[in-house]
């Protein structure tokens, strides 16, 4: 199975300042028709997690711009240019090229300082 | 807008079976641009992929929990179930049923239910 690990699983950043969360994938999630099989979720305290970025760089519907994607292969970050005390939850990448089985990292602690 | 809500009991005895059902409104879990399932998040930790379907009436495990659980469907009643026996105190979690989309080459888990905490304690 694929196994995913996020770093780091910790981030205290300040509002304004940009930050940035690494996942990466034991197997390539790049499929044969050119797209990275990765998604990015925000779960905020007592919410379910919501998607942010799916195939690797495409925000969705409804997302910040200051969220993007980026990444392929097995190497993914995803970063926000300019951190809001909105932000703050934990950041979790999950791949989905394995489907139907979906694999999550270890999920991302963003705090504000 | 499509809305998925998880019912069942929220406290289970020790090395009994947890039984949760998922009721899908505003869409049909029998369409082709889904898989339906459910995902598990124990007190303060990550998420655990528990088991998914497919409108063909496939169903996939997490190997790590194939054994004890099972899922499935109630079409007329637009509902899935889930099955997990033989439960200790590691399964206590929010359970979350989702729906991921599929269709045109995407992925993405694009609606949750608002999650049910299930204990298991004697």
């Amino acid at each position: 199975d694929i196994v995913m690990t996020q770093s780091p699983l910790s981030l205290p950043v300040t509002p304004g300042e940009p930050a940035s969360i690494s996942c990466r994938s034991s197997q390539s999630l790049l499929h044969n028709n050119g797209s990275n099989y990765l998604d990015w979720y925000l779960q905020k305290p007592g919410r379910p997690p919501q998607l942010l970025i799916y195939l690797g760089s495409h925000r969705a519907s409804g997302v910040p711009d200051r969220f993007s994607g980026s990444g392929s292969g097995t190497d993914f970050t995803l970063k926000i240019s300019r951190v809001e005390a909105e932000d703050v939850g934990f950041y979790y990448c999950m791949q989905v090229l394995q489907s139907p089985r979906w694999t999550f990292g270890q999920g991302t602690k963003v705090e504000i300082k | 807008q499509v809305q998925l809500q998880e019912s069942g009991p929220g406290l289970v005895k020790p090395s009994e079976t947890l039984s949760l059902t998922c009721t899908v409104a505003g869409d049909s879990i029998s369409s082709s641009s889904y898989y339906w399932g459910w995902i598990r998040q124990p007190p303060g930790k990550g998420l655990e992929w528990l088991g998914s379907f497919y409108y063909s009436g496939s169903t996939y495990y997490n190997p790590s929990l194939k054994s004890r659980v099972t899922i499935s469907v109630d079409t007329p009643k637009n509902q899935f179930s889930l099955k997990l026996r033989s439960v200790t105190a590691a399964d206590t979690a929010l359970y979350y049923c989702a729906r991921r989309r599929v269709d045109y080459g995407l992925s993405l888990i694009d609606d949750w239910g608002q999650g049910t905490l299930v204990t298991v304690s004697s």
